[in-house]
């Protein structure tokens, strides 16, 4: 089993449409999550920090269940530039407080 | 703030050559950087964790002889590819951590490495 497994995508909507993504974690001492997007050909970009008690910024929501050991992310009213792959990211003393990718879940928004 | 550069950002190298690629934090001190490699369609898979002015710690299966990292200031951070080959070939992207390594990471633009 992967320490880091997202939905496997793709996943295409409409303009205006709400997606979420979830993203599952194996290691119970993770300590710290992010979700990051990266666009074709280049860097991973932080896009939010997820927190237990969840954290909005504008259109999109993280969220973290530590018991469920589960992290999600949504978009709202989703715009042809959030087409992108978001990448699910788990720090984690269990592993040297290092960072852990998921594999990344590819969102296309169509007209 | 937290802004970190690659440099180069495309190279194209025969086989057998060796490969320098550097990173530098722009406008912080960065205490830890990481390397990754990341295949085309495929996820970053973390090469090593470079703590300035120690040795880099280097995760399984990657060649430490092969690739060589030297962190020598808190603001760079250098990986050199010793006598590469095709398979070699990838996109190396590398970020810095403000504070100990559960923290946000920034990561530099990437470097696309071909080995012909």
């Amino acid at each position: 089993r992967k320490e880091v497994e997202q939905d496997p995508g793709p996943f295409n909507v409409p303009e205006g449409a709400t997606v979420a993504f979830n993203c599952t974690y194996s290691n119970s001492a993770s300590q710290s999550f992010f979700w990051y997007r990266q666009d074709c050909r280049k860097e991973p970009k932080l896009l939010m920090s997820v927190y237990s008690s969840g954290n909005e910024d504008g259109r999109f929501t993280a969220q973290l269940n530590r018991a469920s050991q589960y992290i999600s992310l949504l978009i709202r009213d989703s715009k042809l530039s959030d087409s992108a792959t978001y990448l699910c990211v788990v720090n984690g003393v269990g592993n040297a407080g290092k960072s852990t990718f998921g594999d990344g879940t590819t969102l296309t928004v169509k007209p | 703030g937290a802004v970190v550069s690659q440099h180069p950002s495309w190279v194209i190298c025969k086989s057998g050559t060796s490969v320098k690629i550097e990173c530098r934090s722009l406008d912080f001190q960065a205490t830890t950087m990481f390397w990754y490699r990341q295949f085309p369609k495929q996820s970053l898979m973390l090469m090593a964790t470079s703590n300035e002015g120690s040795k880099a710690t280097y995760e399984q299966g990657v060649e430490k002889d092969k690739f060589l990292i030297n962190h020598a200031s808190l603001t760079l951070s250098t990986l050199t590819v010793t006598s590469a080959h095709p398979e070699d070939s990838s996109f190396y992207i590398c970020s810095a951590s403000l504070g100990g390594s559960t923290d946000t990471q920034y990561f530099g633009p990437g470097t696309r490495l071909t080995v012909l």
